[in-house]
């Protein structure tokens, strides 16, 4: 059974569009992310949730919006896409809500490609 | 400022060699944890090692091993009789206590030729 599972894993899509990526746990963890790793394969946090509260917004423009409907479900939608928005878009999971003294656990990333 | 150096960017090696990876980290916590991830040409991201700022203890798994040192900051990952499954991107990371999330180096690419 995949832990953390991202849909879809590829998404094409022109410029303006307004497009939404799932991401679901199922490893009963109180925390789930949001990381953006661009084309020179640099990784960095947008967005964290505990308990569906937002806990970590990384100076993401507001066209990103993530929304937890329950603690096992983050999906992060994206208005008005732009070119540079174009990266591989990762989903993670960690049991402790407060301190990163556990490993995350990545979901197989989102490939998105803005035309 | 947390800030997480690698500062080797590509490393290409014959398999069976052995090969270090370097991280190099800034942080003003005591308190932090450090991180290895690895990236195969697949794309997912797999965990390797978790370190606390406490445990200085070397690691050994296999053929992997780490090498915490406080005193240079760095905590730098070796892979013995490396295999060419080995091919992929590593990246080091650093999380301080009081904050929720992982600070990543840029990643070393490793490549290993058989």
């Amino acid at each position: 059974d995949t832990a953390v599972s991202q849909t879809p894993k590829y998404l094409v899509t022109q410029m303006g569009n307004d497009k939404s990526i799932k991401c679901e746990q199922n490893l009963g963890h109180d925390t789930m992310y949001w990381y953006k790793q661009d084309s020179k394969k640099f990784l960095k946090i947008m967005f964290s949730y505990n308990n569906k509260e937002l806990i970590i917004n990384e100076t993401v423009p507001n066209r990103f919006s993530p929304k937890s409907p329950d603690k096992a479900h983050l999906n992060l939608h994206i208005n008005s896409l732009e070119l540079g928005d174009s990266a591989v878009y990762f989903c993670a999971s960690s049991q402790e809500g407060q301190a990163l003294n556990t490993e995350a656990f990545f979901g197989q990333g989102t490939r998105l490609t803005v035309v | 400022a947390q800030k997480v150096t690698q500062a080797q960017t590509e490393i290409s090696v014959v398999e069976k060699e052995d090969v270090t990876l370097d991280c190099v980290y800034e942080t003003r916590d005591t308190t932090y944890y450090l991180f290895w991830y690895k990236q195969p040409p697949s794309g997912e991201l797999v965990f390797l090692i978790r370190r606390n700022s406490f445990d200085e203890q070397n690691e050994i798994s296999g053929r992997y091993s780490w090498n915490f040192q406080k005193s240079t900051s760095s905590f730098n990952f070796t892979i013995t009789a490396s295999q060419v499954v080995d091919s992929a991107v590593y990246f080091c990371a650093l999380s301080e206590y009081d904050t929720d999330k992982l600070i990543f180096g840029t990643g070393t690419r490793l490549q290993v030729f058989p």
